[in-house]
């Protein structure tokens, strides 16, 4: 297996604009996590999916932040409109049910000027 | 709630040990433990369950103490590519059933030397 796959791994936009970040989890896990990672605020859970339904938002910050997964392959993470305090590294992570660790992704290092 | 890390960060020369602790204000399920090289991704190192465990490899392992809600990482001979970030990511119990979702503490950075 790949792993989990994340794109693009660098994105630079200008305030205003919409990003929108793409995650691919491993086959079979039933769990996906987007985290967000900076050095003021460490790792973050923004929201997470089980069998694609969102189970938990709680953490996105505000509404300019949204987050699909259409199927069990697929998921968005999209800000709109981005802002420079949004400047982070975002990661996708997944998972089996039951007690297993999480896999991250490469991650997107955001950068918004 | 953020899980407590101590310490922010250890400097050992190789062959040293380390130990690495993680505590919680509240009932934990589980503890995981990451570890994340500069510009990499978090890479999972081993999971404990509630109920007071303690597993690992030969020379990383980890514990798990229920009643105090603290887990520590004990790295043992430590090598050059153990430096890194170490995170620790706690679960809780709640009413529907065990909670997936990982609060991660803000992590100890190890530096092993030659």
């Amino acid at each position: 297996d790949a792993g989990v796959i994340q794109s693009p791994r660098h994105e630079v936009t200008e305030m205003g604009q919409e990003v929108t970040l793409r995650c691919k989890p491993i086959s079979g896990h039933d769990y996906l996590f987007w985290y967000r990672q900076t050095m003021m605020r460490g790792l973050e859970l923004l929201i997470y999916f089980n069998n694609n339904v969102p189970i938990d938002d709680s953490g996105m910050p505000e509404d300019r932040f949204s987050a699909k997964m259409p199927n069990a392959s697929f998921s968005t993470l999209k800000i709109q409109p981005s802002e420079p305090r949004d400047s982070a590294v975002y990661f996708c992570a997944s998972s089996w049910t039951g007690e297993s660790g999480y896999t991250f992704g490469s991650g997107t290092r955001l950068t918004v000027v | 709630q953020q899980p407590v890390q101590s310490p922010q960060a250890v400097i050992l020369r190789e062959g040293e040990d380390a130990v690495i602790n993680c505590s919680s204000s509240k009932a934990l399920y589980s503890v995981h433990w990451y570890r994340q090289k500069h510009g990499e991704a978090p890479v999972f190192l081993m999971i404990l369950l509630k109920g007071g465990e303690q597993k690992g490899h030969e020379k990383i392992s980890a514990s798990f103490n229920e009643k105090k809600q603290q887990s520590s990482l004990y790295l043992t001979a430590s090598q050059l590519s153990y430096s890194g970030t170490y995170f620790c990511g706690t679960s809780n119990l709640i009413s529907s059933g065990s909670a997936r979702q990982l609060t991660f503490g803000s992590g100890t950075q190890l530096t092993v030397l030659p």
